[in-house]
């Protein structure tokens, strides 16, 4: 059974830096994408970006270029999204999701909130 | 890169069919036959529904149905349930090789 387990909920402050996880089970790690998806409070989902374990290959969308950083270690099957200053704009909830085809989310993780306020 | 274009709601009785269409352009929606269509619960993940414009995972209902014409991609629900009460997105692959979400659409069943 393929399987997505995400850190847990996280409260920081503006500028703190932050690093949520996504474990992959059920499958082979290396060989699909896993992407992050954001959805912010009361709104929809946006695409923020994926990677390929097997080679680290990481796209962003142009919303989130520069804004934040996915990375992965294969050896233990897990997936990350980073930020290095946090803003109170990133509080929501993040999903990770593997990439099927074409990238396009077919098992997604229970997801992690996170709030960022003072 | 704009998010597809979707309604905000639509809404049904109970055994009717509803369709929600997803807007976009020649280089995503239009360009590739790969749209995915998700369901989300309040306070649960997105679910998968529909891939690949019109190809169902195991275990989803063959209620749902999903079509492409040009630049716009439609999901069918028929025979409408209570518990199809839900938001609905769908995703694309891009001519940038990225994905774009529709900005959502909620269902009400009446």
């Amino acid at each position: 059974e393929v399987q997505l387990v995400q850190s847990g909920a996280e409260v920081k402050k503006p500028g703190e830096s932050l690093k949520i996880s996504c474990k992959g089970s059920g499958y082979s790690f290396t060989s699909y994408w896993i992407g992050w998806v954001r959805q912010m409070p009361g709104k929809g989902l946006e695409w923020m970006g994926i990677i390929y374990p097997g080679d680290s290959d990481t796209r962003y969308s142009p919303s989130f270029q520069g804004q934040v950083t996915i990375s992965a270690d294969k050896s233990i099957s897990t997936a990350y999204l980073q930020w290095s200053s946090l803003k109170a704009s990133d509080t929501a909830m993040y999903y990770c999701a593997r990439g099927g085809r074409e990238l396009l989310p077919d098992y997604w993780g229970q997801g992690t909130l996170v709030t960022v306020s003072s | 890169q704009s998010a597809l274009t979707q309604p905000a709601s639509v809404s049904g009785s109970p055994g009717q069919s509803i369709t929600i269409s997803c807007t976009g352009t020649s280089s995503d929606v239009g360009g590739y036959n790969y749209v995915s269509w998700y369901q989300q619960h309040p306070g649960k993940a997105p679910k998968l529904m529909i891939y690949d414009v019109s190809n169902r995972p195991s275990g989803v209902s063959n209620r749902f149905s999903g079509s492409k014409s040009g630049n716009t991609a439609s999901l069918t629900i028929s025979g409408l349930q209570a518990e199809d009460e839900a938001d609905y997105y769908c995703s694309s692959y891009t001519s940038s090789s990225t994905l774009l979400f529709g900005g959502g659409t909620k269902l009400t069943v009446l």
